[in-house]
């Protein structure tokens, strides 16, 4: 079946660096995504890695992939006050387009 | 292009009244989504189209749910009748499949719906 899990909810420090987990069921996933929704809007593509990478580096993100594990983590490094959002990961489920997500989490950023 | 647009923004209804959400994908995308978020259950996939073809409704709640794509620019999501467990935010969302590429989906603002 497919399944995306997450936690729910993590806290941070401005200027710490932030870590969000995530796992996901369907091994023959091509493409794997973290997503970004600020409150009152839709979702905004982040970053994503392709299922043959083990990691991606984009300025302050890091994306790394366990593909044995099924685990997603992205890292954001100098967390600041503006990375206050719900961060989803996604994957794009077998051959089709579906893309099924986690059930986000919420990060919040304390000065 | 100006992304993908959504109406109404809001909408606030009585339980048992019909209610149509509508959708505007970015042109030239073939893939569109219809994706329900609450607290208590994330984001859903409710169903998808390829090429307005209806692809995967397996995630459609209920008969009362129903879809339709009747061009490449154009979506509707009817709830017919609306009960209040039925209040979320509703977003509809758009790809494009290109050959080997990732296929970012791009979401519409929302729709959030009360049903009272």
């Amino acid at each position: 079946g497919e399944d995306v899990e997450q936690s729910l909810f993590l806290s941070v420090r401005e200027g710490d660096s932030s870590v969000i987990n995530c796992t996901y069921t369907d091994s023959s996933s091509t493409y794997l995504y973290w997503y970004k929704q600020e409150p009152g809007a839709g979702l905004q593509l982040l970053t994503y890695i392709f299922s043959n990478m083990d990691m991606k580096q984009d300025q302050r993100l890091t994306v790394l992939l366990n593909k044995k594990d099924k685990h997603l983590s992205l890292r954001i490094a100098d967390t600041q006050t503006g990375d206050s959002a719900i961060y989803f990961c996604a994957e794009k489920y077998n051959q089709g387009g579906k893309l099924i997500f986690g059930q986000g989490t919420e990060l919040s950023v304390k000065p | 292009d100006a992304g993908v647009i959504q109406s109404p923004r809001h909408e606030v209804t009585e339980m048992g009244q019909e209610v149509t959400l509508r959708c505007k994908p970015i042109s030239g995308h073939d893939y569109l989504f219809w994706y329900r978020q609450t607290m208590m259950r994330g984001l859903e996939l409710l169903i998808y189209f390829n090429n307005n073809v209806p692809i995967d409704d397996s995630g459609m709640p209920e008969d009362r749910f129903s879809a339709k794509m009747p061009n490449a620019s154009f979506s509707t999501l009817k709830i017919q009748p609306s009960e209040p467990r039925d209040s979320a935010v509703y977003f509809c969302a758009s790809s494009l499949r290109g050959v080997g590429g990732a296929a970012e989906a791009f979401f519409g603002q929302g729709t959030r719906l009360t049903v009272v």
